[in-house]
């Protein structure tokens, strides 16, 4: 079965607020993370990966927060907009180097 | 080219036909996998390849699916006397060497089995 997965499968989130995209994950020798955005139509693409060596990791409006002891991971966007509707998944990689996607949360933004 | 590239976009084959999708990786990348997305469902690992490396297959839901990966570069999916359930989009996706990093994704074939 998968080893990732996401708590809530769809998230509605007003523009401009920040949205926070939760998934948990079961294998504890996954040692990197990532987070991607797939839009209708498109293939997943990169929004930010994490390594098990840190808990915390920021780019441009998103930051990714990894707890180990709970084997968590989050997606915060920050001042939500409509280009940020989409699916999002997170995907974990042991060193076996596939990785393994969750079913996903669509994210959708109300205006 | 800049990003992976695959082909054809949408394939619609009768029941039972035999379907050939290619996938373009990205220059220099010596990893190669392929993925298969359901309808609102997540990515389904089927192959891995890695340099002149034996592909992993573990992923292959039947002996109707195979893949080669030729000169270390471009990807063939075939599919086999394909069945109404074989319907989703198939993604591939390559990284600079595997494990530990990002993996780019092309925009998918969209196979439908009537």
């Amino acid at each position: 079965g998968e080893s990732v997965g996401l708590h809530l499968p769809t998230l509605s989130v007003q523009e401009g607020d920040n949205s926070i995209i939760n998934c948990a994950y079961s294998n504890s020798a996954s040692d990197y993370f990532i987070w991607y955005k797939q839009e209708s139509g498109k293939g997943p693409q990169f929004i930010i990966d994490i390594r098990s060596n840190m808990d915390k990791r920021q780019g441009q409006r998103v930051t990714v927060l990894l707890n180990k002891t709970v084997k968590h991971l989050s997606l915060q966007i920050a001042a939500t907009q409509p280009g940020d509707s989409a699916v999002y998944f997170c995907a974990e990689n042991a060193n076996d180097y596939k990785l393994s996607f969750g079913a996903g949360t669509t994210v959708t933004v109300r205006a | 080219g800049a990003g992976v590239s695959q082909s054809p976009s949408n394939k619609v084959t009768e029941k039972g036909k035999d379907v050939e999708l290619r996938c373009d990786p990205i220059s220099g990348h010596t990893a190669l996998y392929w993925y298969r997305q359901s309808l609102g469902q997540g990515l389904e690992f089927l192959i891995y390849f890695q340099g002149n490396s034996a592909p992993d297959k573990s992923g292959l839901p039947s002996d109707r699916f195979s893949a080669e990966r030729t000169g270390g570069s471009v990807s063939t999916l075939t599919i086999q006397r394909t069945q109404q359930e074989d319907s989703a989009v198939y993604l591939c996706a390559s990284s600079t060497t595997g494990a530990g990093t990002e993996a780019f994704f092309g925009q998918g074939t969209r196979l439908t089995v009537v």
